[in-house]
């Protein structure tokens, strides 16, 4: 069974600083591994998507890479802003017949003015 | 606007009760799913639906029951609601099973059973 861990689990910074955010995942037979943002009282957002091929894929300041071998992914937030305030979730997916994504806990951030 | 639509965004409960929670989406997306959210625990798959006319369990499934009333909506029940179902629920959608990609989220229902 998939099991995915996100560290740390809450992260507070001063506006301007870059950041990494740690997901790591047990079982490295995924299809793709995507990252999400939750705000508050709010649904999810898709940030990036890595296809199992890929090493890497950016989005503005944002940049998600994938290492499949070794069970790890990390989102690269450059010069952070106080709306990059939120949970940002992990979620490996399998590509089988459920489409099913195994999120992890997620780490929320905080990014002071 | 484009997207996934869940009714209602809050409803309290009592115990025994039974509930339907509604999702719609306008995007011709094939694949539905349904997650619940508890702090501490991440997101869980309740039940899924591949396409239209077919459901399955997910990781949770115990409790509720769905249906796939057509394309565009995939409902949720509580038969005999309990307070370990107090959470908060979520609605996807995707434009293929398999892919993995394009998923929408709507923006939850948030249940409380007393």
């Amino acid at each position: 069974k998939q099991e995915v861990t996100q560290i740390p689990a809450a992260l507070s910074v001063p506006e301007g600083e870059n950041l990494v955010l740690n997901c790591s995942f047990t079982d490295s037979a995924i299809y793709n591994l995507q990252w999400f943002r939750q705000d508050p009282g709010k649904g999810l957002t898709s940030l990036l998507l890595i296809q199992s091929s890929q090493r890497e894929q950016t989005s503005g300041r944002l940049n998600a890479s994938l290492d499949k071998s070794s069970g790890r992914s990390t989102l690269y937030i450059a010069a952070s802003q106080p709306g990059d305030s939120a949970t940002y979730l992990c979620a490996p997916g399998d590509g089988g017949s459920q489409g099913n994504l195994i999120f992890g806990k997620g780490t929320k951030l905080s990014v002071k003015p | 606007n484009a997207g996934v639509t869940q009714t209602p965004k809050f409803q309290v409960l009592k115990t025994g009760q039974s509930m339907t929670l509604q999702c719609a989406q306008d995007m011709n997306h094939n694949s539905m799913y349904w997650y619940r959210q508890d702090p501490g625990m991440g997101l869980r798959l309740i039940y899924y639906s591949a396409s239209e006319g077919t459901t399955d369990k997910g990781e949770v499934p115990n409790g509720y029951n769905v249906s796939r009333l057509n394309k565009r909506e995939f409902s949720l029940r509580l038969e005999s609601a309990a307070p370990s179902q107090t959470s908060v629920y979520f609605c996807a959608s995707i434009p293929l099973t398999g892919e993995n990609y394009g998923y929408t989220f709507g923006s939850g229902t948030r249940l409380t059973v007393v």
